[in-house]
């Protein structure tokens, strides 16, 4: 059974930068799509981003500027840093993964649990 | 970027009545589209991908239909269980896009 776990401080200094880490387990992150996608208080999905196997990444060009993933495939992890982060970056991050092993623009078939992270002096 | 405009905001409905859901997107996904189920306090599940495919282990009640700009989710029976936020997403174009979602309740 494949999960995904998202771990991170749960609390960031405004224009400091936000790392999150997902760790898999019961898959191998050396095939399928990966992505961040995070949900702001009582609001909807917002997409970030993803990373494959080989560190092919897309970026959503609402954050490209300030996002960076990267992937671990020794440790079976993958990685968010949002950098610059305000208030408007408080949301629940998720990790997904991509439905399909060779689709990098897909449905997302497996979600962690989400970990809240609150941007605040 | 892809707008999709979910309808209606809040459904309200009973036990064993039908449920059906909107999503409409502001130019042609043509069928890649997906549902998901959310309830308070977890992660989105994917119950139905390319806008009518149910999603491994997902209740033959849930079922969607639907191309190019117009999508509907139809829940044919209401169980209570069902109460949740309902999300569509599309894959189409970058970056991926996800609807406002319709919240249904349940009486």
């Amino acid at each position: 059974q494949v999960q995904l776990q998202e771990s991170g401080p749960g609390l960031v200094k405004p224009s400091e930068t936000l790392s999150l880490t997902c760790t898999v387990s019961g898959s191998s992150l050396s095939s399928y799509y990966w992505s961040w996608i995070r949900q702001p208080p009582g609001k909807g999905l917002d997409y970030i981003g993803y990373i494959n196997y080989s560190g092919s990444t897309y970026y959503n060009p609402s954050l490209k500027s300030r996002v960076t993933i990267s992937v671990d495939t020794s440790r079976n992890h993958f990685s968010l840093k949002l950098s610059s982060v305000t208030a408007a970056d408080t949301a629940v991050y998720y990790c997904a993964r991509h439905q399909s092993q060779w689709l990098s623009n897909d449905a997302f078939d497996v979600w962690g649990q989400g970990t809240v992270v609150t941007i605040s002096s | 970027e892809i707008v999709l405009t979910q309808s209606p905001a809040t459904l309200s409905l009973s036990p064993g009545e039908r449920a059906t859901l909107s999503c409409r997107a502001s130019q042609t996904v043509y069928s890649y589209l997906a549902w998901y189920q959310q309830k308070p306090g977890q992660a989105p599940r994917l119950l139905i991908y390319d806008a009518s495919n149910r999603a491994t282990g997902i209740p033959a009640r849930f079922s969607g239909s639907g191309s190019e700009t117009d999508f509907t989710l139809t829940i044919s029976s209401l169980e209570p269980e069902d109460s949740a936020v309902y999300y569509c997403q599309q894959r189409s174009n970058w970056p991926l896009t996800f609807g406002g979602g319709t919240n249904v309740e349940i009486k």
